[in-house]
């Protein structure tokens, strides 16, 4: 089955101390998108990228970095968490044509906890 | 900016049919999304509305009136694993989702 996964689901880190989470998909889709969800709150988008382009939200902190070595990886790290960086951090993807994006299908998340 | 409402929690019995509203105010629209989330998952993709008018997929409908700023999705013949948070999203000119806080739906026997 065509999918997005996550890895690892679940990750502990130490204050200041770098982590990097993964994301590939199977479906082909030319958008990755990185949404971080804090607990009763709605998905926060980080940032996306359109092919090679990386798309940064103007309100995303320094400390959040991406990197895409291709079509299939999409990578966040965290240079220095913090405890207000605890969430849970998701990744979609979607197909974008002309302008225009398909529906976003989501991946099962990481549940980042920093101790 | 994008502002999108939805009441923060709502309980049902089983078998019954449940409407959860989401009201929104955005700077561009391009279509919106709903989706069912169970706790400690990930988002599922439920239905998706561009065009005025209502959109029937088995025990879900989703409605949308653009002229309103509003949107509802109807859950008929609820059943217990219908338990879940359920996210209203507004996809902006820029082809960004932009999410409500979400619904969380109780079913109750």
């Amino acid at each position: 089955d065509a999918m997005v996964i996550q890895n690892p689901r679940y990750q502990v880190t130490q204050f200041g101390k770098p982590v990097t989470l993964s994301c590939s998909q199977t479906l082909n889709h030319n958008v990755m998108y990185w949404y971080q969800q804090k607990s009763s709150q709605a998905p926060k988008l980080l940032f996306h990228y359109y092919d090679k382009d990386f798309n940064n939200e103007a309100d995303t902190p320094d400390n959040f970095q991406s990197r895409r070595p291709n079509t299939s990886f999409c990578f966040l790290d965290i240079r220095s968490p913090g405890l207000g960086d605890a969430a849970m951090y998701l990744c979609a993807t979607s197909w974008r044509d002309r302008g225009k994006s398909d529906t976003q299908y989501f991946g099962p998340g990481t549940r980042l906890t920093v101790l | 900016g994008q502002n999108i409402d939805q009441p923060t929690e709502m309980t049902a019995t089983e078998g019954a049919i449940v409407q959860i509203n989401c009201t929104y105010q955005t700077s561009g629209f391009n279509g919106l999304f709903w989706y069912q989330q169970h706790a400690g998952e990930a988002p599922t993709f439920l239905s998706y509305n561009v065009l005025d008018g209502l959109e029937e997929k088995g025990r879900f409908s989703s409605f949308l009136s653009r002229s309103k700023g509003y949107s509802y999705l109807l859950l008929k013949e609820l059943q217990m694993k219908d338990s879940a948070s359920y996210l209203c999203a507004v996809r902006a000119l820029s082809n960004n989702l932009f999410f409500g806080t979400g619904t969380r739906l109780t079913v109750i026997p």
